[in-house]
């Protein structure tokens, strides 16, 4: 079936350093892929998505690329900031409405 | 812009009693659902709605009921709460059979069962 599987954390990071979070997923048809992040005691927002082959979602200096080769979707930042400090949720949707997430990764950023 | 709106945040149960989890949202999005956040598990979906009158069961559905009388609104009830039920619930809606959308969350309401 259908699922996502999502680098486990946690992950603690110095200000400045690079960041690489991985997901790879699993689908039988052309899903659109997409990153959420989650503050402490907020919900998910949306962080960015792509909808096909080798789109490029990008977003506050996040970025990921659609690789269907790889079957993945890899979020990374160049330079990480203390306010990245979340959780984030790898999630694809397949045609319709079914939507599959990872089971997150946290990340935290010391100064 | 609301957006998704649950209610309340926080609520404290004892066993076996019931209360109703609210969502309601403004985007006329056609496609609701329910999810439970605990940890090192990620999301669970509950259940889910495709439109006002069609409700069907996710994941973890037991000990949970819904309704979608309007497009706006998805109420989550719990019949007789248990402590297993102590959760982070969270409401999301979506453009329904629009594979591109992405989903929208509510903040969440963070339940604890005594």
């Amino acid at each position: 079936g259908d699922s996502v599987t999502q680098m486990e954390g946690p992950v603690t990071l110095s200000e400045e350093a690079f960041l690489t979070i991985n997901c790879t997923y699993t689908a039988t048809g052309y899903p659109s892929l997409f990153w959420y992040v989650q503050y402490p005691g907020e919900g998910l927002q949306l962080l960015l998505k792509a909808t096909k082959a080798d789109d490029k979602g990008s977003n506050k200096g996040f970025e990921a690329t659609y690789r269907k080769e790889t079957t993945s979707f890899h979020l990374e930042k160049g330079s990480v900031q203390v306010s990245d400090s979340a959780v984030y949720f790898c999630a694809l949707r397949v045609t319709g409405n079914q939507f599959y997430f990872g089971t997150g990764t946290s990340l935290t950023v010391i100064p | 812009n609301a957006g998704v709106t649950q209610t309340p945040k926080f609520q404290v149960l004892k066993t076996g009693q019931s209360m109703t989890l609210q969502c309601a949202q403004d985007m006329n999005h056609e496609y609701m659902s329910w999810y439970r956040q605990d940890p090192g598990m990620g999301l669970r979906l509950i259940h889910y709605s495709v439109g006002a009158g069609i409700t069907d069961q996710g994941e973890v559905p037991n000990g949970y009921n819904v309704s979608r009388s309007t497009t706006e609104d998805f109420p989550l009830r719990l019949l007789s709460a248990a402590p297993s039920q102590t959760s982070v619930y969270f409401c999301a809606s979506s453009y329904s059979g629009l594979g591109n959308q992405p989903q929208h969350f509510g903040d969440g309401t963070r339940l604890s069962i005594l």
